[in-house]
């Protein structure tokens, strides 16, 4: 079974600066997806960003960016130049490429906070 | 469109009442998804549908009843829920099962049981 760990419980900054989220996962598997999701306060899961784990190169959207390190099993989210609506919980997510668990397997998630 | 909608927002029930959330999609997905979250807690998977058909079932208790009426809409039927049970519900959807598709998400049913 897959599992993904978020070792930061909670992240404050303040806005316009950079911060890195941490991710790491345990999988044997070769192919497989990463997604981080936002949850903003009492609003619907949104994703933020998604990584294919063939694939070099490391996503972006926008300000949101992720360092992927496949032999390190690590999935890091980049947030810059951050705003208060950034605010939100953060999930990184896990997903096998097929045969095993269809749900996403989630971190336990990191409480960001965006001070003004 | 790329909404996910559930109804109801709230919901209040007793021990032993009976009722049902729902969730619909208009996009064309293949797969919907059911997951219970709790406060402060990663959404946990509860039920897989894949073209309509029950793919995936978590060892939920079977107090849970998963339905899918077509290819929109996915319910779920409560009975006889205990006060653990209260939660957020959420319902997401993807292009397929298989692969790495985005999943969708619902804004959720907030849960209480009294």
């Amino acid at each position: 079974a897959q599992t993904v760990t978020q070792s930061q419980p909670e992240m404050s900054v303040q806005e316009a600066e950079t911060v890195t989220l941490s991710c790491t996962y345990d999988t044997s598997e070769n192919n497989y997806y990463l997604f981080w999701y936002k949850q903003p306060p009492s609003r619907q899961m949104i994703l933020v960003i998604r990584q294919e784990a063939y694939k070099q190169q490391n996503a972006t959207e926008n300000r949101f960016s992720v360092n992927f390190q496949k032999a390190a099993k690590s999935f890091s989210l980049k947030i810059s130049d951050s705003q208060l609506g950034d605010t939100a919980m953060y999930f990184c997510a896990f997903r096998d490429s097929g045969g095993g668990a269809d749900g996403l397997t989630f971190g336990k998630g990191t409480h960001l906070i965006i001070q003004p | 469109d790329t909404e996910v909608t559930q109804t109801p927002k709230h919901l209040v029930m007793g021990m032993t009442n009976k009722k049902s959330l729902k969730c619909e999609q208009h996009m064309g997905h293949r797969a919907m998804y059911w997951y219970k979250q709790k406060a402060k807690k990663p959404p946990e998977l509860m039920f897989v549908y894949s073209y309509e058909k029950l793919s995936i079932n978590e060892s939920v208790p079977s107090r849970f009843s998963p339905e899918c009426p077509n290819s929109s809409l996915l319910n779920l039927h409560l009975h006889a829920l205990q006060p653990e049970d209260s939660a957020l519900y959420l319902c997401a959807s993807s292009q397929d099962r298989w692969g790495g598709y985005e999943q969708y998400f619902g804004p959720g049913t907030r849960l209480t049981v009294t």
